[in-house]
């Protein structure tokens, strides 16, 4: 159970393309789902905490007009990163945590790595 | 601030024991997690301790100690396909999870 599905795996586009991720929980519903990055060699770094019907939370020094997060459903968020640039390749995963089930660990997804040429 | 530490790499030896340790300062504390994330790959969920003790899951054991803050995962009889980075991460009074750095496990025959 608790199946986190991510897509795509990778991808590889040029610099100014807009890219959109999608995480599904496929066998749970998850009114919360989380968004990372991790480039190599370091650690996970939270971008934004996305809520089910609302806006989503982002960190500190994370663009909101950069990287779009829409949770319209207890099963799917996307992650659209706009007019991306070389520097926005990375390892990007999403994780989800099972409604009304705070005590429960996030579940990740396979993650995406995004090569911007 | 809150802050979690644990070494940045460890080596061990095919059939060994190890133990990774991690050591926190939260605001608040709400249960410890462990993941395992292979190079190139996603997190994998390992084990996760709220109350103090030894939980133990087959190769793997995680401890804690909420006063000490401090935790610890063991791994017996290593494989080399243990060869990963570890990831404590604690969960603090608003649910937020803090992340450790992650430890580099490198196994040698």
């Amino acid at each position: 159970g608790a199946v986190v599905s991510q897509h795509p795996s990778w991808v590889i586009c040029k610099s100014g393309t807009s890219v959109k991720i999608e995480c599904r929980s496929l066998d749970f519903q998850a009114t919360t789902m989380f968004w990372y990055r991790q480039f190599p060699k370091q650690s996970l770094m939270l971008m934004a905490t996305s809520n089910e019907g609302s806006k989503a939370t982002y960190e500190q020094g994370v663009e909101k007009d950069k990287f779009l997060i829409n949770h319209a459903s207890l099963t799917l968020s996307t992650l659209t990163v706009t007019s991306a640039h070389p520097e926005d390749s990375s390892f990007y995963i999403c994780s989800a945590r099972e409604a009304d089930r705070e005590s429960q660990p996030q579940h990740f997804g396979d993650g995406t790595r995004l090569s911007i040429l | 601030g809150q802050n979690i530490d644990q070494p940045t790499e460890m080596t061990a030896t095919e059939g060994a024991i190890v133990q990774i340790n991690c050591t926190y300062q939260t605001s608040g504390f709400n249960g410890l997690f462990w993941y395992q994330q292979h190079a190139g790959e996603a997190p994998t969920f390992l084990s996760y301790n709220v109350l103090d003790g030894l939980e133990e899951k087959g190769r793997f054991s995680s401890f804690l100690s909420r006063s000490k803050g401090y935790s610890y995962l063991l791994l017996k009889e290593l494989q080399m396909k243990d060869s990963a980075s570890y990831l404590c991460a604690v969960r603090d009074s608003n649910y937020q999870l803090i992340w450790g750095a992650g430890t580099k496990l490198i196994i040698k025959p």
